[in-house]
């Protein structure tokens, strides 16, 4: 079974400042691990994936992410905040084998970037 | 450049009339997927398929269906749709199931009145 938990259903920062968007996981098997953004009104984008290879992921958009297993954690960050990244984030988990491959979203974190 | 389309983008329909939603992708990828996501929620997971092979989630109700005709389309059908059904309705592909990188259309967002 696998799970996902985004802590803070809303995230409000300055226009500028660090994005931190956190994500933690629970896998019973390595898992997939994936960011995607969902703008109003449209589908999802797939932002980045961790797919066991570096542990330092690099995005679309100036967005990246760090796997670390010990804290079974995916945060999303990204060091200037644009207006343009106001939309709701996703973190998503899939197995990396068996019947564990279907992804498993969080619940959502919605960004808001202040002026 | 290779995509996922979905039609209508809005549908309006009344309770208990059936509708149909379409999906198609340009990437022939071998699995499709069916979410519905309603507000502020994550999208949750209707069905699959792998080639022609349908797989149903177990908590999808009866009233959802799915075809797929061929690689690149996919149909939901809704047979009597309650108010409970609106939602937004999102088609995803993936190229296999194994290493699942979903990609995702605009959605179609469903109105019962």
């Amino acid at each position: 079974a696998q799970s996902v938990t985004q802590l803070g259903s809303h995230v409000s920062v300055s226009e500028g400042a660090l994005v931190l968007l956190r994500c933690n996981y629970s896998s019973s098997v390595p898992p997939y691990l994936f960011w995607y953004v969902q703008y109003p009104n449209q589908g999802l984008q797939l932002l980045l994936k961790y797919t066991s290879a570096a542990t330092l992921v690099k995005g679309i958009n100036g967005f990246e992410a760090e796997f670390k297993k010990s804290e079974t954690s995916f945060h999303l960050t990204k060091p200037s905040a644009h207006m343009s990244d106001a939309a709701e984030y996703f973190c998503a988990v899939s197995g990396s084998g068996g019947s564990n491959y279907k992804l498993t979203f969080g619940k959502g974190t919605l960004l808001t970037v202040n002026p | 450049d290779a995509m996922v389309i979905q039609n209508p983008r809005y549908q309006v329909t009344q309770f208990g009339k059936p509708v149909t939603l379409s999906c198609s992708q340009t990437l022939n990828h071998n699995v499709m997927y069916w979410y519905q996501q309603k507000s502020s929620q994550a999208p949750k997971l209707l069905f699959h398929y792998y080639d022609k092979d349908f797989n149903n989630e177990a908590d999808t109700p009866d009233n959802f269906q799915s075809r797929r005709p061929n690689t690149s389309f996919c149909f939901l059908d809704i047979r009597s749709p309650g108010l409970g059904d609106a939602a937004m309705y999102l088609c995803a592909t993936s190229r296999e199931k194994l290493y699942n990188e979903q990609f995702f259309g605009p959605g179609t967002r469903l109105t019962v009145l």
